[in-house]
């Protein structure tokens, strides 16, 4: 069922910007593309989202290309907290519901 | 402003038992969510309360699940009997709305309830 595809894992070296990337080949038209991280035992943590536009936030950018099939999460100055577990999400709406519908998300692996 | 909490933490118990998790939303959230993450799948949506009425309980796996909020408040999920396949991490999630205002649909989690059933 899931809906996104992600790279398992990526390393990246502090100081550069991090690009974790995303595929949701089958998203449709009013369902959006949010970005969560999951830092060890915590619960997943809200970074990001988007539609359609291109969105930017004090913890990262959000990059979606125009059909919408795939998408990009840029960490624009990556620090050793930044080592998470990503998760990029299409939530669908069923119901009167908006459900997240999470892939299998990326280990990020910042190093020093 | 206070996150999502969820209660106990850590819970392990014998197949058979019963086990009830507790979730308390940031306050004013009148949206609810249940999700768990079963070893080795992605986190899974099980249902959703507006208030205290369920909005959708599909993702519920079987009737040994039971979720109420009582008073459109905390909610809690009960587990009875808890079978070896319900081991997992329970998550709680809660927004203030679903509507055209997208700022409000975010949904902020908790930090989970980790479950092993032996």
């Amino acid at each position: 069922d899931a809906k996104t595809t992600q790279p398992p894992s990526m390393d990246c070296a502090e100081g550069r910007a991090a690009n974790l990337p995303c595929n949701h080949s089958t998203i449709s038209g009013n369902e959006y593309v949010y970005w969560y991280r999951q830092i060890h035992s915590q619960g997943p943590q809200y970074i990001i989202h988007g539609l359609k536009n291109n969105e930017t936030n004090e913890m990262a950018s959000l990059i979606i290309t125009e059909d919408r099939k795939s998408s990009t999460l840029i960490l624009p100055h990556a620090t050793l907290r930044d080592t998470a577990v990503y998760y990029c999400i299409v939530r669908v709406t069923t119901s009167g519901t908006y459900k997240y519908i999470f892939g299998t998300g990326t280990r990020l692996k910042v190093l020093a | 402003e206070a996150g999502v909490t969820q209660f106990p933490s850590h819970s392990v118990i014998e197949k058979g038992q019963t086990v009830t998790l507790r979730c308390d939303p940031i306050s004013g959230h009148d949206n609810l969510y249940w999700y768990r993450r079963v070893m080795g799948k992605e986190i899974k949506f099980l249902l959703h309360f507006v208030k205290e009425s369920k909005q959708d309980e599909s993702g519920m796996p079987n009737n040994r699940f039971l979720a109420e909020r009582t008073g459109g408040t905390y909610s809690t999920l009960k587990v009875q009997p808890a079978e070896l396949e319900d081991s997992g991490v329970y998550f709680c999630a809660s927004s203030h709305g679903q509507g055209v205002r997208e700022g409000q649909n975010t949904q902020y989690f908790g930090p989970g309830t980790r479950l092993t059933v032996l």
